[in-house]
C-alpha cells in the first residue's frame, strides 16, 4: 500500500530513557515532517526535511533530534524523556517542489508516546 | 501572531441534520487552507485545499468554502460515519511550507 508508516504505534517508557520513532513514506515525496499532537488535539510542527536537508526546526528542546537517512525516511530520536513529552507524534510527507499543487501533507497513523 | 481558530469545539447532529463548521484565521499571507478529517487513533486524512477567496470544493456530503478571513465546512445530510474530528490548517506565504493547525471540531452524528 502507498502510505506513510510509523513504528512503533505505541511506546511506553520511563522518564530519563532514550527512544526513537521511525517513519517511512512510499509516496515519492521529497519533504517529510514531524508533528506533535497534545492532549488538547493541537497539531504542532516540530521539524521538516526536504531532500534530507533540515528546513523547519521549531522551538523544540535539544533532546529531540530528527534524522533523515534518505528522502523516504525520517526518524525522531528523543533523549532523556520527560513526562511532558507524552503525546502522539505524527509523521507526514508532501511533494514540495511540484510546481502546481499546494503541497498537501499526508499523515502517518501516529505514535502514542507515554512517559511514566 | 498567526492563528487558526475553529468553532464550535464540539458538535452533535442527528443523522440528516445539516450544519457548518467554522475556521477563522489570521496569517500574514495565505498560501492555502487545508481541511483534514481525523478519526480516533488515526492520523489526519486530507480532504480539501482552498487557495483563494470565493473558491469552493466538494466531496460527497462535504463542501468547503473560503473567504479572506475564514473557511466553512458544510456538511449536508450527515451520516453517522461522518463522525470525526475535522481539522483546519493554513500555510503561510513563506518558504517554510509548514502548516498551522486549529484545534479541531469534534463532530458526532447520531443515527
Amino acid at each position: 500500500d502507498t502510505a506513510v508508516s510509523q513504528t512503533p504505534k505505541y511506546l511506553v517508557t520511563q522518564m530519563g530513557n532514550d527512544k526513537s520513532i521511525k517513519c517511512e513514506q512510499n509516496l515519492g515525496h521529497d519533504t517529510m515532517y514531524w508533528y506533535k499532537q497534545d492532549s488538547k488535539k493541537f497539531l504542532k510542527i516540530m521539524f521538516s526535511y526536504n531532500n534530507k536537508e533540515l528546513i523547519i526546526n521549531e522551538t523544540v528542546p535539544n533532546r529531540f533530534s530528527p534524522k533523515s537517512p534518505d528522502k523516504a525516511h525520517l526518524n525522531l530520536h528523543i533523549n532523556s524523556l520527560e513526562l511532558g513529552d507524552s503525546a502522539v507524534y505524527f509523521c507526514a510527507s508532501s511533494q514540495r517542489n511540484s510546481g502546481v499543487s499546494y503541497n498537501e501533507q499526508f499523515f502517518g497513523p501516529g505514535t502514542r508516546l507515554t512517559v511514566l | 501572531e498567526d492563528q487558526v481558530t475553529q468553532s464550535p469545539e464540539a458538535l452533535r447532529l442527528q443523522e440528516g441534520e445539516s450544519s457548518s463548521l467554522n475556521c477563522s484565521y489570521t496569517v500574514s499571507g495565505l498560501r492555502g487552507l487545508f481541511w483534514y478529517r481525523q478519526d480516533p487513533g488515526k492520523g489526519p486524512e486530507f480532504l480539501f485545499t482552498l487557495y483563494s477567496a470565493g473558491e469552493e470544493k466538494e466531496k460527497e456530503r462535504l463542501k468547503a468554502t473560503l473567504t479572506k478571513k475564514e473557511s466553512f465546512l458544510h456538511i449536508t445530510a450527515p451520516k453517522p460515519e461522518d463522525s470525526a474530528t475535522y481539522l483546519c490548517a493554513v500555510r503561510k506565504e513563506d518558504s517554510s511550507y509548514k502548516l498551522i493547525f486549529g484545534s479541531g471540531t469534534r463532530l458526532l452524528v447520531r443515527p
